[in-house]
């Protein structure tokens, strides 16, 4: 089945700060790729999504690129603020009535 | 907005006590998922049903858990008995088959936060 690896958190950057957090993947197929996030005290909530590859997904600043031949989905943002401060998911999906299969999630912490 | 509704949100309750969440899913989705979230382990399936039937429920320990849908608007979770180490955040989503895919992404409830002492 399809996993996938993210970098360890927490991290915590200063606002301002370049973001990146790292994800890797394995699937069956060729999966569309996405990246949620949770804030504290509420469920998971699509951030952006890609369906092949090169395609980029963006959303409130944040983006990632569909990486095939490294099969990486990189989360970036040029400069956090304290409200970006949540929990990151990254999730590959394989199609038809596969699960969709969540990291460990990277918990960011931006403090001002 | 359209939402995925849970209920109870907080429920504390001693071990060996049967403790119920329910989800109603967003009107007119048929696939409902159950997911547990925990420090430990992070975010589990539990099981996932599609036209209120199971599609796979091997992520739930059977011995004590079950999930089911008396209707398309309504999903139970059931622990009976439950145990300290149930103690997580358990959420419901929903969404439209294939569920996942680019067009059709799951929705997450705002989860029920359970405690066993």
């Amino acid at each position: 089945g399809d996993s996938v690896t993210q970098m360890e958190g927490p991290v915590t950057l200063s606002e301002e700060a370049f973001l990146t957090i790292n994800c890797t993947y394995t699937a069956t197929g060729y999966p569309s790729l996405f990246w949620y996030v949770q804030y504290p005290g509420e469920g998971l909530q699509l951030l952006l999504k890609a369906t092949k590859a090169d395609d980029k997904g963006s959303n409130k600043g944040f983006e990632a690129t569909y990486r095939k031949e490294t099969t990486s989905f990189h989360l970036e943002k040029g400069s956090v603020q304290v409200s970006d401060s949540a929990v990151y998911f990254c999730a590959p999906y394989s199609g038809g009535y596969q699960k969709v299969t969540f990291g460990t999630g990277t918990k960011l912490q931006v403090i001002p | 907005d359209a939402r995925v509704t849970q209920t109870p949100r907080h429920k504390v309750t001693e071990m060996g006590q049967e403790v119920t969440m329910r989800c109603q899913p967003i009107l007119g989705h048929n696939t409902v998922f159950w997911y547990r979230q925990t420090m430990m382990q992070g975010l589990e399936l539990l099981a996932y049903f599609r036209n209120r039937a199971p599609l796979d429920d091997s992520g739930m320990p059977k011995d004590r858990f079950s999930a089911e849908m008396p209707d398309a608007t309504l999903a139970t979770l059931k622990i009976q008995p439950s145990e300290p180490r149930d103690s997580a955040v358990y959420f419901c989503a929903s969404g439209l088959p294939p569920v996942g895919s680019g067009a059709n992404v799951l929705t997450f409830g705002a989860g029920s936060r359970l405690t066993v002492l």
